[in-house]
């Protein structure tokens, strides 16, 4: 099974918004809702952001919003901030399987 | 509040055995709500799902990694483990043990909501 597809990198300036992608077939992001998100500070171990497609983690800003369109499901970052530069992994678990993106590195301007 | 360390060596010599414990404290694994994995991140690199275990002994690999991974649990410690059989030095990462929840009641999730510091262990002789 491979990975699911991520872009490398994105970028925005403080107040914008940016939204990172994750594409994967029918039998993993188009088949099912177990999508989640993690957002990872370098040193640190990753940090759950969003679960089942658009459910935000208790304690996560409202900036953060998840959906789903098919077989790609995409987390939106709204009113970037100085802080949420990091790298984000999408993430779909249908049980017996889990396989992760393959990172993207968002850059804060 | 749910803790979750790595421990072991983080230095293996190649086609060695890799052991890693996960030691849990602030819950148990012997909750029959939880899978309990192992997640791996090359230097620079991703994360790689490895596998996970239940309270009950069921386990599920990656099957890129099958034929050399072992999760074991250990509940009168707490713990569970990973072994890795026949390193290479493709097999460097930071080793991550993390809580996955299943399902509660009706509803069913499946996401890694608690994740230890990560263990570095290094394939070199």
């Amino acid at each position: 099974q491979s990975a699911l597809t991520q872009p490398r990198s994105v970028s925005g300036s403080p107040g914008q918004s940016v939204t990172i992608s994750c594409t994967g077939i029918t039998t993993d992001v188009g088949g099912y809702k177990y999508v989640s998100w993690y957002q990872q500070h370098p040193g640190k171990a990753p940090k759950v952001m969003i679960y089942d497609v658009n459910r935000r983690r208790s304690g996560v800003p409202d900036r953060f919003s998840g959906s789903k369109s098919g077989n790609t499901a995409s987390l939106t970052i709204s009113g970037l901030q100085a802080e949420d530069e990091a790298d984000y992994y999408c993430c779909s678990s249908v049980g017996s399987y889990t396989h992760f993106g393959g990172g993207t590195k968002l850059t804060v301007l | 509040q749910l803790q979750l360390q790595e421990s072991g060596p983080g230095l293996v010599e190649p086609s060695e055995t890799l052991s890693l414990t996960c030691s849990v404290s602030g819950g148990s694994v012997s909750s029959g709500d939880y899978y309990w994995s192992w997640i791996r991140q090359p230097p620079g690199k991703g994360l790689e799902w490895i596998g996970y275990i239940f309270y009950s002994g069921i386990t599920q690999y990656n099957p890129s990694l099958k034929s050399r991974v072992t999760i074991s649990l250990d509940a009168s410690k707490n713990q569970f483990s990973l072994r890795l059989s026949s390193v290479t030095a493709a097999d460097t990462a930071v080793y991550y043990c993390a809580r996955e929840p299943i399902c509660s009641g009706a509803e069913c999730y499946y996401y890694f909501d608690y994740w230890g510091q990560g263990a570095l262990v290094t394939v070199s002789s």
